[in-house]
């Protein structure tokens, strides 16, 4: 079973690039990276997900090495709103039930803290 | 467009105690999960339900029941709580089974 690892915290400045790497040694070839934010008292928020290489969108980029054994979020220019913890989910939801011993693999999450 | 509703917010149980929390999402999703959150534990999948009339476990599982209601409601029960079930409790939903998670704002649940 995949297992996660995040760094509990990280510290930034405004307008610098942040990335944040997860390890993820046990990874089976089904699983999905996702990235989710999450602000106090508030549900997770979706940021990005991938399989392999690079993946962007218009908040953050993805990048998985070819043995994705790893993976790594990337915030450019970050800004205060974006202070919040970062959790990376390892997983194949279609995969997921009692009778196949598979699990959605959440990591324990990274505070992010941007100061101006 | 709300997304998805939890109720309630908050709660106090005595150990023993039952309660439903509640979950409906608007998005017309297939897919419906609960979670819960504890300090230190990160999310854990308690059951989920992969389509109208169909539940099933996930990590936790132990001290729970679900129904899913019809397509849009995705009840928890805890017939018997416990104060190990004191936690954070969201419910998620998505189009298909690997798609995007959308989350409530969660219930906090306290058991004494």
């Amino acid at each position: 079973l995949a297992k996660t690892t995040q760094p509990i915290s990280m510290d930034s400045y405004e307008g610098q690039e942040v990335n944040i790497t997860c390890s993820h040694n046990n990874i089976a070839t089904n699983d999905y990276i996702t990235w989710y934010q999450q602000f106090p008292s508030q549900g997770p928020r979706f940021i990005i997900q991938g399989y392999k290489t690079k993946v962007t969108n218009e908040v953050a980029s993805l990048f998985i090495p070819a043995d994705r054994k790893s993976s790594t979020l990337s915030l450019p220019r970050v800004s205060l709103s974006d202070t919040a913890v970062y959790y990376c989910l390892v997983g194949d939801m279609g995969l997921i039930g009692a009778g196949n011993n598979r699990k959605l693999i959440w990591g324990l999450g990274t505070s992010l803290a941007v100061n101006p | 467009n709300a997304g998805v509703t939890q109720t309630p917010k908050f709660q106090v149980l005595k150990t023993g105690q039952s309660m439903t929390l509640q979950c409906a999402q608007d998005m017309n999703h297939n897919s419906m999960y609960w979670y819960r959150q504890d300090p230190g534990m990160g999310l854990r999948l308690i059951y989920y339900s992969a389509s109208e009339g169909t539940t099933d476990k996930g990590e936790v599982p132990n001290g729970y029941n679900v129904s899913r209601l019809n397509k849009r409601e995705f009840s928890l029960r805890l017939e018997s709580a416990a104060p190990s079930q004191t936690s954070v409790y969201f419910c998620a939903s998505s189009e298909g089974q690997r798609g995007t998670q959308y989350f409530g704002p969660g219930t906090r649940l306290l058991v004494l």
